[in-house]
C-alpha cells in the first residue's frame, strides 16, 4: 500500500487566493482527518469524517475552510479566500476502526506545505 | 472536551542516558493513547500506543506506563540514540459520543540526544 496520499506537496499563494488541499486516505480506512501544524499551536485537528460523513468539524477555524469527502478514497480540504495566517503544514491522516469502537493508529501522510503571501 | 498536557517542551540528554516525557489528559472516558515521533520535515509516525487495560507496554527500548486514576501516561526511552532525536507528541482518544475516533494531541516535546 502506498500508504496516504496527500497533493500538492508545497503551495505557495498569494493573499485572496484559493486554495485546495487533496487526500487519499489508505485504502479501506472507514476514519478521514485533517490537521494543520503550526510552532505556535501545535498540531490541531480540523475535521474528520467517518464512511464519507463528517463527524466533528469544530476545529475549522472559519467559515473560510471547508472539507469535503465526496467518496472513500478522497478528500478535500479548501480555503478561500486565503489568508497569510493560514500558512501551515495540514496533514492528513486515516485509520480503519469498522465496529471495533476502539480508537486506532491513525497513518499520517507527507503533509502539504502552504505559505499565504 | 478533551485536553492533553505535555511536559517537558524540550529535553536534551547524553546519547544512552534515558528520556522521559509525560503527558496528562482531563477525559476519564479516554482509553487508547498512542506516541508519535516527528522528525525534522517529516510526517508524524507512531511509535507505541497503549490502551486503558493495560498499566505498562514496552517495544525493545521504549515503553509506555499509564496511571487513569492520576490520568497521566509516560513514554520512556532507554539507551538513547542521536537518531532519537525528533518531536515526540502524546495524545489522548475517547471510544465513545461525538469524540469517538479522535485525537487530542499534546503540544510535542523536542528530543535532543548528544553524542
Amino acid at each position: 500500500d502506498a500508504g496516504v496520499i496527500q497533493s500538492p506537496r508545497h503551495e505557495v499563494t498569494e493573499m485572496g487566493q484559493e486554495v485546495t488541499l487533496r487526500c487519499k486516505p489508505i485504502s479501506g480506512h472507514d476514519y478521514l482527518f485533517w490537521y494543520r501544524q503550526t510552532m505556535m499551536r501545535g498540531l490541531e485537528l480540523l475535521i474528520y469524517f467517518n464512511n464519507n460523513v463528517p463527524i466533528d468539524d469544530s476545529g475549522m477555524p472559519e467559515d473560510r475552510f471547508s472539507a469535503k469527502m465526496p467518496n472513500a478514497s478522497f478528500s478535500t480540504l479548501k480555503i478561500q479566500p486565503s489568508e497569510p495566517r493560514d500558512s501551515a503544514v495540514y496533514f492528513c491522516a486515516s485509520s480503519f476502526q469498522f465496529r471495533s469502537r476502539k480508537a486506532d493508529t491513525q497513518y499520517f501522510g507527507p503533509g502539504t506545505r502552504l505559505t499565504v503571501l | 472536551g478533551e485536553n492533553v498536557e505535555q511536559h517537558p517542551s524540550t529535553l536534551s540528554v547524553q546519547e544512552g542516558d534515558s528520556a522521559v516525557i509525560k503527558c496528562t489528559y482531563s477525559d476519564s472516558a479516554s482509553n487508547y493513547f498512542p506516541w508519535y515521533k516527528q522528525e525534522l520535515g517529516k510526517r508524524p509516525q507512531l511509535i507505541i500506543d497503549i490502551r486503558s487495560n493495560v498499566g505498562e507496554k514496552k517495544d525493545q527500548r521504549i515503553a509506555v506506563t499509564l496511571n487513569k486514576t492520576a490520568k497521566h501516561f509516560s513514554l520512556h526511552i532507554t539507551e538513547t540514540q542521536p537518531e532519537d532525536s525528533a518531536v515526540y507528541f502524546c495524545a489522548a482518544s475517547s471510544a465513545g459520543g461525538t469524540s469517538y475516533g479522535k485525537l487530542t494531541f499534546g503540544q510535542g516535546t523536542i528530543l535532543t540526544v548528544h553524542p
